[in-house]
This record gives C-alpha cells, sequence and structure tokens, in this order.
C-alpha cells in the first residue's frame, strides 16, 4: 500500500530535550516536506527536500533541523524544543519538486511541557 | 504572497442537502493549482479535489465539485448531498511561483457541521 508513515503518532516531551519525529514513504518519491498546523493558522511549511541531500526552509524552520540521507526518509529534528513547537505535525511527499498532489502522512501531535 | 482567505469559519448543513465552502486566493501567477483536503475529527489529510489555473471545465470528484471562477480569484468548495460523515475541517491550499512551487499555502480552514 502507498503511504507516508510517520512516527510517533503522539508524545509529550519537557522543554529542552532532544527529539526526532520520522518520516518514511514508500513511493519512491523525490520530493519531501514538513508542515506544522496550529489553530486559526492552516498549515505552514517548515522545511522541504527536492531529493536526497538537498534540503531548504520553509515558512517556519526556526527551531527545526532535517535531513534526507535516503529516498524514503525525511525526519525532523527538534534540537531543545520550547513550548510554542507544540502543534501538530505533517509529513507529506510528492512525485516531483511541484506540490500538487502531496501525499500526507497521518500526522504526529506533540506537546512541550 | 500568494494567500489564501477562507471567510467562513464554521458552517453548518442539514443532512442531504447542497453546502458551499467558499475559498478565495490571492495571486499574480498565471500558472496555479488550487487544493481542497477535509481533515476529519481523527485528524489525517485526505485530498478532495484540484484544479488547475489552465483548466477550462471546474473539476468534479463524485459529491465535490470545485466553482472555480478566475476573473474573481475564487475556488469554493460545492459538497452536494451532504451525510453526517461529511463533518470535518475543510481546507483550501494552493500552489505557485509566488508563494514557491515547493510547498502548499493553506488557507485558515472551514469546519462544517452536518446534522441529521
Amino acid at each position: 500500500e502507498a503511504q507516508v508513515t510517520q512516527n510517533p503518532r503522539y508524545l509529550i516531551t519537557v522543554t529542552g530535550k532532544k527529539l526526532t519525529v520520522t518520516c518514511s514513504q514508500n513511493m519512491n518519491h523525490e520530493y519531501m516536506s514538513w508542515y506544522r498546523q496550529d489553530p486559526g493558522l492552516g498549515l505552514r511549511q517548515i522545511y522541504y527536500s527536492m531529493n536526497v541531500e538537498v534540503t531548504d526552509k520553509g515558512d517556519v524552520p526556526e527551531g527545526y533541523k532535517v535531513s534526507r540521507k535516503e529516498k524514503r526518509n525525511f525526519p525532523l529534528i527538534l534540537e531543545s524544543p520550547s513550548p510554542n513547537q507544540t502543534s501538530l505535525y505533517f509529513c507529506a511527499s510528492s512525485v516531483s519538486g511541484r506540490a500538487n498532489e502531496q501525499f500526507f502522512g497521518p500526522g504526529t501531535r506533540l506537546t512541550v511541557l | 504572497a500568494q494567500k489564501i482567505t477562507q471567510t467562513q469559519p464554521g458552517m453548518f448543513v442539514q443532512e442531504k442537502e447542497a453546502v458551499t465552502l467558499d475559498c478565495t486566493y490571492d495571486t499574480s501567477d498565471q500558472s496555479y493549482g488550487l487544493f481542497w483536503y477535509k481533515q476529519p475529527s481523527s485528524g489525517e489529510m485526505i485530498f478532495l479535489i484540484y484544479q488547475g489555473s489552465y483548466d477550462e471545465q471546474n473539476a468534479t470528484e463524485g459529491r465535490y465539485s470545485l466553482n472555480f471562477q478566475k476573473a474573481r480569484k475564487s475556488a469554493n468548495l460545492v459538497i452536494s448531498a451532504s451525510q453526517l460523515g461529511d463533518s470535518a475541517m475543510y481546507f483550501c491550499a494552493s500552489w505557485g511561483s509566488a508563494g514557491g512551487y515547493n510547498k502548499l499555502i493553506f488557507g485558515a480552514g472551514t469546519r462544517l457541521a452536518v446534522h441529521p
């Protein structure tokens, strides 16, 4: 089954404790992206990747890191999480660099205390 | 910068009736794409329908249709014969060169409640 998977689905952590949210797709997509969703703001892009070893900032990259060492994986790293990073996070992938036909993962709900 | 506006924070509709969810976009691009996604209470993002700026016909997918009015820069979602399972958050989104071809720009969303 073609899908984008994220882990963990739910995470409660404390300020400053490094964490990684994994994202993996099995569709051989070149393009992957991370979004965060906050009430009243819709989804906003954090980082995206056009291919292996190619990443770039989105609209809200502060406090986040990403890497793309393999085509299928695009982890999101929070080196020192803060409460304002409490949010619902989505990973997405698509065939090409265009944003059309993005497939979304199930989401990761993160709470930073 | 590209911007999506959804002016209806919440909508109510009776089961089996049609409902229109509004979306306006702000772009100077000639080439762009418009999407609608559904987000049920379980949280996942479900793709509903897509309209390209050069598509002359309004997009349709089953009970969903997109009322695309290019001159007015509107891309309203029409759900015909509403069902209880349509109760969800609905997001309008777009891509284009001003906002970046590599990301979707989302509106704030409209919460739809379908009553029996």
